[in-house]
């Protein structure tokens, strides 16, 4: 079985320019987590997903930060303009439903802005 | 912000040795689990253990929750070089949907 994959896995950008993050989850999770992972520090839920309706998106910078999962399969974290701050993984991880405890990590995606 | 603290923040063991970490979280759980990430790599689930359950064995793991204290330990037995990694515990809220809150991990270093 595929796992969670991500892509791409290492991105280096300038400040104030775009990026976006990719994330296809195990086939048939309807739930759909986006983390950031600061360093030394665990994953904090970004926005959560049930199929393609964001049902919490409480911690997501909304000013910068937006998110999609169009069909309710795949989805895009994007950030724009970037910041120093933002420098950090970025993990997607998905579940087979809200209900379900366990939850699949991809790789992540280890962004810095310069 | 984060609700669980492990404690040691680093560990660093000879192959062979036990490892005990430990986590403390602050409001009522459902459940509580333990995930393992390598360097530069995503995480990995290891094991849950309930609100009602005090102890869990998977293999070399064993866990124990003490609700009373709100606090938790991950114990590997007889680790091996490829135990080198960061673990993290992650406590689900009573009531709540499934989201999970992390804490910022013990590092353990397994040395052959």
């Amino acid at each position: 079985e595929a796992g969670v994959v991500q892509s791409p896995r290492y991105k280096i950008i300038e400040k104030k320019q775009p990026v976006a993050f990719w994330c296809n989850p195990i086939s048939g999770h309807n739930t759909l987590y986006w983390y950031r992972q600061n360093l030394g520090q665990g994953p904090e839920l970004l926005i959560r997903y049930e199929n393609e309706e964001a049902v919490d998106d409480s911690q997501l910078p909304k000013d910068r930060f937006s998110a999609e999962r169009l069909k309710g399969v795949d989805s895009t974290l994007k950030i724009q303009p970037a910041e120093l701050g933002d420098s950090a993984v970025y993990l997607c991880a998905s579940s087979l439903d809200f209900g379900t405890d366990t939850q699949y990590f991809g790789p992540g995606t280890r962004l810095t802005v310069l | 912000s984060q609700q669980g603290e492990e404690d040691p923040q680093a560990l660093s063991i000879q192959e062979g040795e036990n490892a005990t970490m430990n986590c403390s979280y602050k409001t009522s759980i459902n459940n509580l689990q333990w995930y393992r990430q390598n360097s530069g790599r995503g995480l990995v689930h290891l094991i849950l253990i309930r609100s009602n359950e005090r102890e869990k064995h998977s293999g070399r793991l064993r866990v124990t929750l003490d609700t009373s204290k709100k606090s938790s330990s991950l114990l590997i037995t007889a680790s091996r070089a490829a135990d080198t990694a960061s673990y993290f515990c992650a406590t689900k809220f009573s009531g709540g949907y499934n989201k999970l809150i992390f804490g910022a991990g013990t590092r353990l270093a397994v040395h052959p």
